[in-house]
């Protein structure tokens, strides 16, 4: 059981590049959340899914693309790098929604991403 | 809108020493109330939560938080702290009707020998 993974750890890109964070978990949990954390600022989140086929933005989804085809995988996709996006991504999962007292959401080990 | 001010950025204290981290939401309803703990270069890990009933959460590494709703608080605390507390620690608030969490912008806490 290999809990939340995301691929790959750190990553360089130039501004205008486009390119995909992985996350995969393999706990057959329904719901998956991409956050970004910025110093300073806590984590902010960017899009969730409640299961495969449905998506949902959150805080600050701009600049983010998902899509969620099976259960296990929830792919961010940034579509033209630019310098704001510099962060640490997290991906989350849960087997019911996080706000449910009945499990706990599970953090990756996060992807820094640095946009030159 | 439905925020999470946690006042203190850093906080140092020496090591057995007791530790109180603050937070404080904005909230119409009873929130859903969590506290993260993440060490450096890691992901974060639930230490406790409350959706209601008793208003003091246990939690692990003997973290306990207390509920005032008076207050809007649920801060965090230990009776005395270990080098291996050492970390950032988020307080985030809930809602009941959607997968959704809001977080802190999270206090550093470093441990004095």
């Amino acid at each position: 059981n290999a809990g939340v993974t995301q691929t790959p750890k750190f990553q360089v890109l130039k501004t205008g590049q486009s390119m995909t964070l992985q996350c995969a978990q393999d706990m057959n949990h329904e719901y998956m959340s991409w956050y970004r954390q910025d110093p300073g600022m806590g984590l902010r989140l960017i899009h969730y899914s409640v299961g495969a086929g449905i998506t949902d933005q959150g805080e600050v989804p701009n600049g983010y693309n998902v899509s969620r085809s099976t259960t296990e995988d929830f792919p961010l996709r940034l579509l033209s790098a630019a310098p704001s996006q510099t962060s640490v991504y997290f991906c989350a999962s849960s087997y019911v929604p996080a706000t449910s007292l009945a499990d706990t959401q599970y953090f990756g080990p996060g992807t820094r991403l640095t946009v030159l | 809108a439905q925020s999470v001010t946690q006042p203190d950025i850093h906080i140092t204290v020496s090591e057995g020493a007791s530790l109180e981290l603050r937070c404080n939401y904005s909230y119409g309803a009873t929130p859903y109330l969590f506290w993260y703990v993440q060490s450096p270069g890691q992901g974060l890990q639930l230490l406790l939560k409350y959706f209601s009933g008793d208003t003091l959460v246990q939690g692990i590494k003997g973290f306990e938080a207390e509920f005032k709703r008076s207050q809007s608080s649920f801060n965090l605390r230990k009776p005395s702290v270990h080098w291996s507390d050492a970390a950032e620690y988020f307080c985030a608030v809930g809602y009941s009707s959607a997968s959704k969490i809001i977080f802190g912008s999270g206090t550093r806490l470093s441990i004095r020998p």
